[in-house]
């Protein structure tokens, strides 16, 4: 079976520092893979998704960036953290094949990043 | 374009009494639709889904949801609320690999 891992849980950071979170999914190849934020009481707003090695589509202009340097790990990245990334990150995946879009996503269970 | 709207931002039920959560949608394709809930600080868990095949869909906890092209509705419902029920719930639209669009959400909540 497919599981899908995010780390760490929770973050506190001060403003300025850099900022690293992992996903990684298990039991399954060439998944399309994707990096949302929900802040406060808010929906979930896409950042990027991937559709393979290497391969990212930004969402949304920000100071965020991501990467995939391998089939199953899709890493979130900041040089310098705002105020503003404070919020929940959640990783999902689902299967990169053909129709793709009528697959549900999976998803992590959330980083928790509060920007101090 | 693709959008999807949840009419409701809150939703307070009492136990035991039936639940309705509004969704609607547009797409110039056709979508596959989602309703997902997410618990308190927890991630998004699969209720149920549409992709083209029976309009009413049944799901997990008892939940169900009936695709109506004319209406461009998937209202999610369920005969009788439970507390476990209390959470935040999602409509999803998404018609290509990176066409997903969340709705705004609508939180339940469940009296005794």
């Amino acid at each position: 079976s497919q599981t899908i891992h995010q780390w760490p849980a929770t973050l506190v950071q001060p403003v300025g520092s850099p900022l690293s979170l992992e996903c990684t999914v298990e039991g399954t190849s060439n998944p399309n893979l994707y990096w949302y934020r929900q802040a406060a009481g808010r929906g979930l707003q896409l950042l990027f998704y991937s559709v393979g090695i290497g391969q990212i589509s930004s969402e949304v202009p920000q100071n965020l960036s991501a990467s995939r340097p391998q089939d199953r790990q899709f890493i979130l990245s900041s040089k310098k953290l705002l105020l503003s990334d404070s919020g929940f990150y959640l990783c999902a995946w689902r299967p990169g094949l053909a129709g793709d879009w009528a697959y549900e996503q999976y998803f992590g269970p959330g980083t928790r990043l509060t920007v101090t | 374009a693709q959008s999807v709207t949840q009419l409701d931002s809150h939703v307070s039920v009492s136990e035991g009494t039936p639940v309705l959560l509004r969704c609607n949608y547009s797409s110039s394709y056709s979508p596959s639709l989602f309703w997902y809930v997410q618990h308190p600080n927890k991630g998004l868990q699969l209720l149920l889904k549409y992709t083209s095949a029976a309009t009413l869909v049944k799901g997990i906890n008892g939940f169900e949801a009936e695709f109506k092209k004319s209406e461009t509705s998937f209202h999610l419902t369920k005969p009788s609320a439970h507390m476990s029920d209390a959470a935040e719930y999602f409509c999803v639209v998404s018609s290509s690999a990176s066409k997903i669009i969340f709705g705004s959400g609508t939180r339940l909540s469940i009296r005794p």
